[in-house]
């Protein structure tokens, strides 16, 4: 059974670096079917897709998010990365990773997700 | 502001049905496969219809939905208190590369 776990600090300071890691298990990354993804939910509101990784093809981002995000992996551990640069008090969020087919485009396994919040 | 628009709430009775709509665009919904997702309240969101129809294992039929064109629908029938959460359709946007999200329906069970 495939299973997802995000980790990292739940607090990070104004216009610092965010940085998430999520482990994947029962599953490879270098699936050539599946995307990889991060997504995130603001206290009390919807999803928001911030990008993803596919092994055969590199990375995708949210635009809205203006390159501050990078995706990255290490294959030899099964561990998707992500770093948000620059963050501000609206960057306070729930991040899940997710996988997506490439094809079918379903996310079908989430991680339980972590709560990052944006303080001094 | 969500690419595909979702009525922000919905509400019927236990044992009734109801619908909730998913609009999008030629890009997204038009030329892709619609996902529907449950998210109880403090939990992760839970994949509920892929493929636009087809229901995961454990799914039980009083979940189904339909895409016609550039819009999406779920139907919920024989609602019960369980049900009571977050609905969210999603798919892939072909011309930008990216997956987008309804903003998410709120279903109360009366």
């Amino acid at each position: 059974q495939l299973q997802l776990q995000e980790s990292g600090p739940g607090l990070v300071k104004p216009s610092e670096t965010l940085s998430l890691t999520c482990t994947v298990s029962g599953g490879s990354i270098s699936s050539n079917s599946y995307y990889w993804e991060w997504i995130r939910q603001p206290p009390g509101k919807g999803l928001e897709w911030i990008g993803n990784f596919y092994f055969r093809g590199g990375t995708y981002y949210n635009p809205s998010l203006k390159s501050r995000a990078t995706i990255s992996v290490d294959t030899s551990k099964n561990q998707l990365f992500l770093r948000l640069t620059s963050v501000t008090a609206a960057d306070k969020a729930v991040y899940y990773c997710a996988r997506r087919g490439v094809v079918t485009v379903e996310n079908d396994y989430w991680g339980q997700g972590t709560l990052v919040t944006v303080s001094s | 502001q969500s690419v595909l628009a979702q009525p922000p709430s919905v509400s019927a009775a236990p044992g009734q049905k109801v619908t909730i709509s998913c609009a999008g665009s030629i890009s997204d919904i038009g030329n892709n496969y619609v996902s529907w997702y449950q998210q109880l309240p403090g939990t992760a969101p839970k994949l509920l219809i892929y493929q636009n129809n087809k229901r995961p294992s454990g799914i039980p039929d009083r979940f189904s939905a339909s895409k016609s064109g550039t819009s999406a629908a779920l139907d919920i029938t024989g609602l019960r208190t369980g049900d009571e959460a977050d609905y969210y359709c999603g798919t892939w946007d072909n011309s930008l590369n990216v997956g987008v999200f309804g903003g998410g329906t709120k279903l109360t069970v009366l």
